[in-house]
């Protein structure tokens, strides 16, 4: 199965620590989406990374929040400090080609949920 | 700001019975697309709408893009307990990133 893999799938974390959650996207994308759902809220948009490119951050928080995609390896998404807001799942999602304006197909993965205590 | 209202937004029903979920918007959409999502899991793909007035067939679902394209409908045909999850539409506004719906839960009863 190469869809988009995601882990860790469930991740604790205490306040104040770090959390770094990873995604492989689909075997041939080079284009991830990271998306954040609230408990009992729809998905967010948080960034749009191409390999080594930050596309698109306009829905990250502006601190303590980054990603990145390098030439090898896995997309990070990085929280520092947690609070406990920051508890969520996190998904991330690829794409064969940029942006899904054009009708360009998005998979998603099975998520990371974060919980701070 | 863009946003796409769905409804209803919690839908209970019998076995057998059909249904339909709306998604709407004041907005243009460039694409749509509609998820189902399960507990614990990510959202999965269900179809891809890019044209005005297109519709598309997927067993006993039925996906329709408003003419407009500020709209989109789906139906479900003699709902099934399997049919049980979070209904998501998500438009692309000319942008590279999906704003998604609100939700509709469908919980339907044997």
């Amino acid at each position: 199965n190469a869809g988009v893999m995601q882990n860790p799938r469930h991740l604790v974390r205490r306040r104040g620590q770090e959390a770094r959650l990873r995604c492989s996207p689909m075997k041939g994308h080079s284009h991830v989406y990271w998306y954040r759902q609230l408990p009992e809220e729809g998905l967010k948009f948080m960034v749009y990374l191409q390999k080594e490119n930050i596309i698109d951050e306009s829905g990250m928080p502006k601190e303590r929040f980054s990603a990145e995609f390098p030439k090898e390896g896995p997309s990070i998404l990085r929280i520092q400090q947690v609070v406990r807001g920051d508890s969520a799942a996190y998904f991330c999602a690829s794409s064969l080609t940029g942006g899904s304006a054009s009708g360009n197909t998005i998979y998603f993965g099975e998520g990371s949920w974060l919980t701070v205590v | 700001t863009q946003l796409l209202e769905q409804s209803p937004q919690f839908l209970s029903i019998q076995e057998g019975e059909n249904l339909t979920v709306y998604c709407n918007s004041s907005s243009v959409f460039s694409s749509l697309q509609w998820y189902r999502q399960e507990p614990g899991e990510g959202p999965v793909l269900l179809v891809t709408v890019v044209t005005g007035g297109e519709v598309k067939k997927l067993k006993r679902l039925t996906f329709q893009f408003g003419d407009a394209r500020k709209d989109s409908s789906l139906h479900i045909t003699a709902a099934q307990p399997g049919d049980t999850g979070l209904y998501l539409c998500a438009g692309a506004y000319n942008t590279d990133k999906l704003i998604f719906g609100t939700g509709t839960r469908l919980q339907v009863f044997p």
